[in-house]
């Protein structure tokens, strides 16, 4: 059972476009949300968070968005720029035991291509 | 270092051989963890550590499976008897605090033959 549901493999936009990749989760006790970027052959790179707390985080070209009633989330890159073109995970985390978030729970990544 | 290193880059093993694979977080960081990464899927978690005590190891798949990070360093994982469907990327990762993001290794690519 995927508690975190990425459903789109792909995605395909044109540089200096928006690119908006979709994230759908299940566990209601989900409070920390991330996104991570992975280009081949290497580990995820962490790009940007949000706590449920917030429904809007913004980092420069990237905005994470949470809503939670609907228990999806989603990342706006805005432009696109070819280097951006990876695989973007979504994860997400509870509180364990203990009161520390430590393990993510991932979905299945969309491939981002960004076309020059 | 810069970043968390893991080695080896890739591995081959004939099955039911013990593989080892390390792990060398970023110098001050307490936590560590373990993922694995099946082809075309994203990481699952598969153990924690904060410094040298092994608090979570719920996800590992069966007691073939073992970690350890005796002087709350550098970790191994290791897999004894290894089988095909241990085959996968090995992903290690280290934060520095409880808000703090993972960062992870390049991974180690165990294959089973």
């Amino acid at each position: 059972d995927q508690q975190v549901k990425q459903n789109s493999p792909s995605l395909s936009v044109q540089e200096g476009r928006i690119s908006i990749l979709n994230c759908d989760y299940t566990n209601s006790m989900f409070d920390y949300f991330l996104w991570y970027k992975k280009y081949p052959a290497e580990g995820p790179t962490f790009l940007i968070s949000i706590s449920s707390i917030k429904d809007k985080n913004e980092d420069g070209r990237f905005t994470v968005f949470l809503n939670k009633s609907a228990k999806h989330l989603s990342l706006h890159i805005v432009p696109s720029q070819p280097g951006d073109s990876a695989v973007y995970f979504c994860a997400a985390s509870a509180q364990e035991s203990g009161g520390s978030n430590y393990k993510l729970t991932f979905g299945k990544g969309t491939l981002l291509t960004v076309n020059p | 270092g810069a970043g968390v290193s893991q080695s080896p880059r890739y591995k081959v093993a004939k099955r039911g051989q013990d593989v080892a694979l390390r792990c060398d977080p970023i110098s001050g960081h307490v936590s560590l963890f373990w993922y694995q990464q099946a082809l075309g899927q994203g990481p699952e978690f598969l153990t924690y550590f904060q410094n040298e005590a092994q608090l979570d190891k719920s996800g590992l798949p069966s007691d073939r499976f073992f970690a350890e990070r005796p002087e709350g360093s550098v970790s191994t994982l290791k897999i004894q008897r290894t089988q095909q469907e241990d085959s996968a990327v090995y992903l290690c990762a280290s934060r520095q605090g409880r808000w703090s993001p993972l960062h992870f290794g390049n991974g180690t690519r165990l294959t089973v033959t």
